[in-house]
């Protein structure tokens, strides 16, 4: 099985701008939760789809959007960009995204750069 | 104000010596905790996982060991190889009937493992 795929890799934007990202979870899966990986917070998480529908979010700005499409992918928007969101974004997929043993399975993330 | 960084342990082996890592989780309620392996540049890898009504766990040249009593989980990385090499995270989840878990896991701070040939 292919695994999670992000695009795209890397992205430069400036401040104020608004940015979307792509994430296509493995076949099968229908939970997907979006990261936020920094050198000073760690991995927070973000908000999570299952169906379509966010099932859970994080502590996050509004700013901070997402969405999920009838085949399972999902993408990310942010808006407004700051400095402070220059971040690795990573998406994680898993087949139910709840219970016990339902393991995520991260891509590769997305390295946003905010100028 | 100036940011503060995460200042990760780090644990310096040499290859073909045993690694263990350590991490204390933060929820008692939590009852499944994974180990990832990251890698400069990439996504954290799946190694092992573990649930709370276990106390050890093997896999191929790892193991994971649960002590719920002090909140403390372990890696431990048999005959440690350069490849090993990489930032390894702890992570726990808990399931409620609520739903306000769902997909939602809470990441330890990091391990960087260095193994020198």
């Amino acid at each position: 099985k292919a695994g999670v795929t992000q695009t795209p890799r890397y992205l430069i934007k400036t401040r104020g701008q608004q940015v979307t990202l792509s994430c296509s979870p493995i076949s099968g899966h229908r939970s997907v939760s979006w990261y936020q990986q920094t050198p000073g917070q760690g991995l927070q998480f973000l908000f999570e789809y299952f169906s379509e529908t966010q099932r859970n979010k994080g502590n996050f700005p509004g700013r901070f959007s997402g969405r999920q499409f009838s085949n399972s992918r999902s993408e990310m928007n942010v808006s407004t960009l700051e400095l402070g969101d220059s971040a690795l974004y990573l998406c994680a997929s898993s087949p139910s995204g709840g219970g016990v043993g339902d393991t995520q399975y991260f891509g590769p993330g997305t390295r946003l750069t905010v100028l | 104000g100036e940011s503060v960084g995460l200042h990760l342990p780090t644990l310096s082996v040499q290859e073909g010596d045993n690694s263990i890592i350590n991490c204390a989780y933060s929820n008692s309620a939590s009852d499944y905790f994974i180990w990832y392996k990251q890698e400069s540049g990439k996504g954290p890898q799946f190694i092992i996982d573990i649930r709370s009504n276990m106390d050890k766990r093997q896999g191929q040249r790892v193991t994971v060991l649960l002590n719920k009593t002090v909140k403390h989980l372990s890696l431990q990385i048999a005959a440690t190889q350069p490849g090993d090499s990489a930032v390894y995270f702890c992570a726990e989840n808990y399931y409620n009937a609520g739903g306000t878990s769902y997909g939602k896991l809470t990441f330890g701070q990091g391990t960087i493992l260095t193994v020198h040939p």
